[in-house]
């Protein structure tokens, strides 16, 4: 079962180039999420999508956009990379139902130089 | 707004040795709290939940953990560690009602040590 998949696993910017990570799942789950994870600080919520077609700001959107392509696909985008964003990207996704699990991919490790 | 506060950054413990980790919440509303696990290069995976009824939840892999709510903690323990144990555990927290995401805490870093 491939569950969540996410690419590319690594990727080095210049700063004010832009990229698109990519996540897909296979689990017909209605929710998806992107968070970044930073050392001392946990996992941080970037932006949310509900269900299809619906998507809202996390903790730390500033700097990033999403697009929820379809009920699989969940794409979060650097329009104009920052070393801040220098970070490990993971995406999520889980049922509708508050008490269902997080499901995560393996991570985007980010470098901008 | 919740917050969650895992207070040891890293705990070194040795093989067979008992293990704790703290977690600390707060939350104006009735919460969820969860433990996650991430082993190196790998995404987090659930370890337990706590959503309502007894107090203690247990893993499939002998981790429990205890909510206690006067306190507001979500400690996670182990009787007796292994070295494949050694890995980042992350306590959460999701609201009960309205919008469904999880506000992590820093993590712990349990390191065992043969």
């Amino acid at each position: 079962n491939a569950g969540v998949t996410q690419t590319p696993k690594f990727q080095v910017l210049k700063t004010g180039q832009s990229m698109t990570l990519q996540c897909a799942q296979d689990m017909n789950h209605n929710s998806m999420y992107w968070y970044r994870q930073d050392p001392g600080m946990g996992l941080r919520l970037i932006y949310y999508s509900a269900s299809e077609g619906t998507t809202d700001k996390g903790e730390v959107p500033n700097g990033y956009n999403v697009s929820r392509l379809n009920k699989r696909e969940f794409s979060l985008r650097l329009e104009s990379a920052a070393p801040s964003q220098t970070s490990v990207y993971f995406c999520a996704s889980s049922e509708v139902v508050v008490d269902s699990p997080l499901h995560f991919g393996n991570g985007t490790r980010l470098t901008v130089t | 707004a919740q917050s969650v506060t895992q207070l040891d950054s890293q705990v070194p413990v040795f093989e067979e040795a008992p293990v704790e980790l703290r977690c600390n919440y707060s939350s104006s509303v009735s919460v969820y709290l969860f433990w996650y696990v991430q082993y190196p290069n790998q995404g987090l995976q659930l370890l337990l939940k706590y959503l309502s009824g007894s107090t203690l939840v247990e893993s499939i892999n002998g981790f429990e953990a205890e909510f206690n709510k006067s306190q507001t903690s979500f400690h996670l323990r182990k009787p007796s560690v292994h070295i494949s144990d050694t890995a980042e555990y992350f306590c959460a927290v999701s609201r009960g009602t309205g919008r469904r995401a999880l506000t992590f805490g820093s993590g712990t870093r349990l390191q065992v040590q043969p």
